[in-house]
């Protein structure tokens, strides 16, 4: 299966600031990856899709690079709404694999 | 606007048996596949199954493979995981999810408990 490996575990930043996410895969999967954002006690929320189209509703500051193994979610002018762990995922191959989250705390 | 409700879930005991279920609203439920997605406690996400608009066509993690089965009532929008031979490391988090491989829409979470 394709692993996903994200980094930094936790990121500590500031409203206002630019915080970017990264996420490996252990082989190609194009562009077919992936964003999801969870805040505590709700269910994911999808952001990124095909590596950098925003899903409906979801905001400009909120972008997606990458291709093949190497992927980054960046997040412009951090608000305080936007605090919550952050997934990638895969959809190159079955099964679908998750990393294993960013959490983006102040 | 879409709604999946899930009910389902509880205080199991090893080697039990649970069903959960997903209540879907808002949308064409027979146009689109569906997953179920756990997550363990404190833990990320993981894939569990997938299910076309059909239900031709399903797919398991190996984690579970042989003994949990999922299906779908496209007649009453719902979508099922029957899961057997229940497992401590299958204590988590249930989200049912709308999607082929992508997951646009959550449930708000079903727990299973396997403990004795």
């Amino acid at each position: 299966e394709i692993v996903m490996t994200q980094s930094p575990a936790t990121l500590s930043v500031s409203p206002g600031d630019t915080a970017s996410l990264s996420c490996r895969a252990s082989q190609s999967v194009s562009s077919n990856l992936a964003w999801y954002q969870q805040k505590p006690g709700q269910g994911p929320r999808l952001l990124i899709y095909r590596a950098s189209t925003r899903a409906t509703e979801t905001p400009v500051r909120f972008s997606g690079s990458g291709s093949g193994t190497e992927f980054t979610l960046t997040i412009s002018g951090l608000r305080s709404e936007d605090f919550a762990v952050y997934y990638c995922q895969q959809f190159d191959d079955w099964p679908l694999t998750f990393g294993g989250g960013t959490k983006v705390e102040i | 606007q879409v709604h999946l409700v899930q009910s389902g879930g509880g205080l199991i005991q090893p080697g039990g048996s649970v069903r959960l279920a997903c209540a879907a609203s808002g949308f064409t439920f027979s146009d689109h596949s569906m997953n179920w997605i756990r997550q363990a406690p404190g833990k990320g996400l993981e894939w569990v199954s997938f299910i076309n608009t059909a239900a031709s066509t399903t797919k398991y993690a190996d984690s579970v493979k042989g003994r949990f089965t999922v299906s779908r009532d496209n007649a009453n929008n719902s979508l099922y995981l029957l899961m057997n031979g229940l497992r401590a490391e299958d204590t988590a988090l249930y989200y049912c999810a709308r999607g082929e491989v992508v997951f646009d829409a959550w449930g708000q979470g079903t727990t299973v408990t396997v403990s004795s």
